[in-house]
């Protein structure tokens, strides 16, 4: 089972930061937090990951919780084609294999 | 595009029937694993590939199997295809098994009827 919990679905503005929230409070140590996206029928595209330290890169940033029990993805400035499921993962296992869980039904407005 | 390409991208099987998978791996990638995404749902671990050993195995029965070749590239094969097997097949490669990205194919659409 997935170690995330994640809202089923949110809507947001065109050109509004979107901000969605990831629960993983059985998080260990040294397991990561990574956030994928699929757009219908098409294979899963990573975003980021990380560890405790906030992340930012050209297409979101991550914050996670001085406890490590929660995260957010941001998305600064969120466009129509930012449109997809958004899955926070934690890799855990032998394989580190990523256990999907819902995600979040990310509908951006125009 | 993530450099990862899957082998056909849609087919149909008649229930019994055995069927075979492929997936290129991106450039200097050692590690494959295969997933299975049904209809509405997440896709769920099948099992993953490294340097040509299969490293970890999710609950999926033995009639799914896999292979890695020395260049890293790798087949699904499923024998006794099940109606319940009809699903979008992806495949994710990575340079090694720790916490790196791992890039998605486009994937293959298999419908068993």
């Amino acid at each position: 089972d997935a170690k995330t919990t994640q809202p089923t679905s949110m809507d947001c503005a065109e050109g509004r930061a979107a901000n969605l929230p990831c629960n993983h409070s059985t998080i260990s140590g040294n397991e990561y937090v990574y956030w994928y996206r699929q757009i219908h029928s098409q294979g899963p595209q990573y975003i980021i990951h990380g560890l405790k330290n906030n992340e930012t890169n050209e297409m979101a940033s991550l914050i996670i919780t001085e406890d490590r029990k929660s995260s957010t993805l941001i998305l600064p400035h969120a466009t129509l084609r930012d449109t997809a499921v958004y899955y926070c993962i934690v890799r855990e296992g032998s394989a580190r294999q990523l256990t999907f869980g819902s995600g979040t039904q990310l509908t951006v407005l125009p | 595009e993530t450099g990862v390409t899957q082998s056909p991208t849609h087919l149909i099987k008649t229930r019994g029937q055995q069927v075979t998978l492929r997936c290129s791996s991106q450039s200097g990638h050692n590690t494959v694993s295969w997933y299975q995404q049904a209809l509405g749902q997440g896709p769920q671990f099948i099992f993953q590939y490294y340097r040509e050993e299969e490293n970890g195995r999710g609950n999926f029965p033995p009639r799914f199997s896999g292979l890695q070749f020395p260049n890293y590239s790798s087949e699904l094969n499923v024998n006794a295809l099940e109606l319940d097997d009809s699903a979008l097949y992806l495949c994710a490669s990575s340079l090694g098994i720790a916490n790196t990205e791992a890039f998605f194919g486009q994937g293959t659409r298999l419908t068993v009827v």
